[in-house]
């Protein structure tokens, strides 16, 4: 079964720093780019940051660029965000999906992991 | 960036009845890279429907997508229960991808 498991959220202070995963399994994961996308509460989808197949490219929205880093292990089929400067504004279910570069899209997403920023 | 605007933002409609939905595109959409997707309460986003018009595997065929350009419809053709629900096009064909903000489909 093709299968996308976020982990590594929580609760975390202003400031602080959390590094999100995503494990991939039943597909050839080092062939596909992969995305992260976050949704606040009540809100709507919104798109962090992609990665191509070998890391060659890398993308950030312009709300999170210079604070987090996304990263992949293609030999251990995981992906990554390092969130640091937490803000807020970044309270979120946070999704991994796959990209599959073509016009058949996103089509397989994880449930997500919840990240929450607070005092 | 390409802005989606998608509209009614709620759609207030009955079991069986069908449903049109609406996404505009500030501006033209590049090779019709443009994903419908359904996420539900506590739920991921669901790929519907991708290049426009074509429905995502295991997709009922009574979702049908349409468009190209800059204006695109998502369409139920008779809702069932289980499709009352948030509805989100996609932009993917240009960077940055962009989501619209939503359809709430809500039963009448």
């Amino acid at each position: 079964e093709v299968q996308l498991v976020e982990s590594g959220g929580g609760l975390v202070k202003p400031g602080g720093s959390l590094r999100l995963s995503c494990a991939a399994s039943g597909f050839t994961f080092s062939s596909y780019s992969m995305n992260w996308v976050r949704q606040a509460p009540g809100k709507g989808l919104e798109w962090v940051s992609s990665i191509s197949s070998s890391s060659s490219y890398i993308y950030y929205a312009d709300s999170v660029k210079g604070r987090f880093t996304i990263s992949r292990d293609n030999a251990k089929n995981s992906l990554y965000l390092q969130m640091n400067s937490l803000r807020a504004e970044d309270t979120a279910v946070y999704y991994c999906a796959r990209d599959t570069s073509m016009v058949e899209g996103w089509d397989v997403w994880g449930k997500g992991t919840t990240v929450t920023v607070s005092s | 960036e390409i802005v989606l605007t998608q509209s009614p933002g709620t759609l207030s409609l009955s079991p069986g009845e069908r449903a049109t939905l609406s996404c505009r595109a500030s501006q033209s959409v590049s090779s019709s890279y443009l994903a419908w997707y359904q996420q539900k309460p506590g739920q991921a986003p669901r790929l519907l429907i991708y290049g426009a018009s074509s429905r995502a595997t295991g997709i009922p065929d009574r979702f049908s997508g349409g468009g190209s350009g800059t204006d695109f419809t998502l369409t139920i053709s008779r809702l069932e229960p289980e499709d009352f629900a948030v509805y989100y096009c996609q932009q993917y064909g240009s960077s940055p991808p962009t989501f619209g903000g939503g359809t709430k489909v809500e039963i009448k």
